[in-house]
């Protein structure tokens, strides 16, 4: 059974610059989640979606993140503008309500 | 507002070596936790998942263990192999279905052979 894939792996950028990043989850998985890790640090939510429904965006910084799931499968996340701060390593994980996550690897953001 | 924390920040032991790690909660009132593990550059494998109602939970050298109302969990690992070093995060999940997991900061485990 294939995993949780992301793309890009690496994207490096200037900043004020847009990016996007896309997963694709497991078959099945109703539940899709985009965290962000900063080095050190825990991963932290972004925006929850269940099916195609986003149910929890509060800490996704509205003003130049968006995201979207397609038909309750694909997910795009998206930084237009891109700023410093935003460098990180952006996680997309999915699940079966309420029972193991599951994450891709990974799609480490540079943002010069 | 739930707070995790993980102690030590790192450790470092020699191959063979049985050792704990720790997790504390601030809120008590949690769904479930979840115990995984990171490779550098990579992204969060779950190792383990203990329900609000269960007291430990086992996979192979792994056993990890919860007391809600103390809000702790510990992560044992039997004989320590250079393979177990890597990064290990502690999550739960707040007494609501359908929250998302809160993360500490985790702990780098390193082996040496």
């Amino acid at each position: 059974e294939a995993g949780v894939v992301q793309s890009p792996r690496y994207k490096i950028i200037e900043k004020k610059q847009p990016v996007a990043f896309w997963c694709n989850p497991i078959s099945g998985h109703n539940t899709l989640y985009w965290y962000r890790q900063n080095l050190g640090q825990g991963p932290e939510l972004l925006i929850r979606y269940e099916n195609e429904e986003a149910v929890d965006d509060s800490q996704l910084p509205k003003d130049r993140f968006s995201a979207e799931r397609l038909k309750g499968v694909d997910s795009t996340l998206k930084i237009q503008p891109a700023e410093l701060g935003d460098s990180a390593v952006y996680l997309c994980a999915s699940s079966l309500k309420d029972e193991k996550l599951f994450f891709g690897s990974g799609t480490q953001l540079s943002v010069l | 507002k739930q707070e995790v924390t993980q102690i030590p920040a790192a450790l470092s032991v020699p191959e063979g070596e049985n050792l704990v790690l720790n997790c504390s909660f601030t809120d008590s009132a949690i769904y479930n936790l979840q115990w995984f593990r990171q490779d550098p550059g990579k992204g969060l494998t779950s190792l383990l998942l203990i329900q609000s109602s269960q007291r430990e939970q086992t996979s192979g050298r792994l056993n990890a263990s919860l007391d809600k109302s103390s809000g702790r969990s510990t992560l044992y690992i039997a004989a320590s192999q250079p393979g177990d070093s890597a990064t290990y995060l502690c999550a739960v999940k707040a007494n609501q279905a359908g929250t998302a997991l809160i993360f500490g900061k985790g702990t780098t485990l390193s082996v040496s052979s």
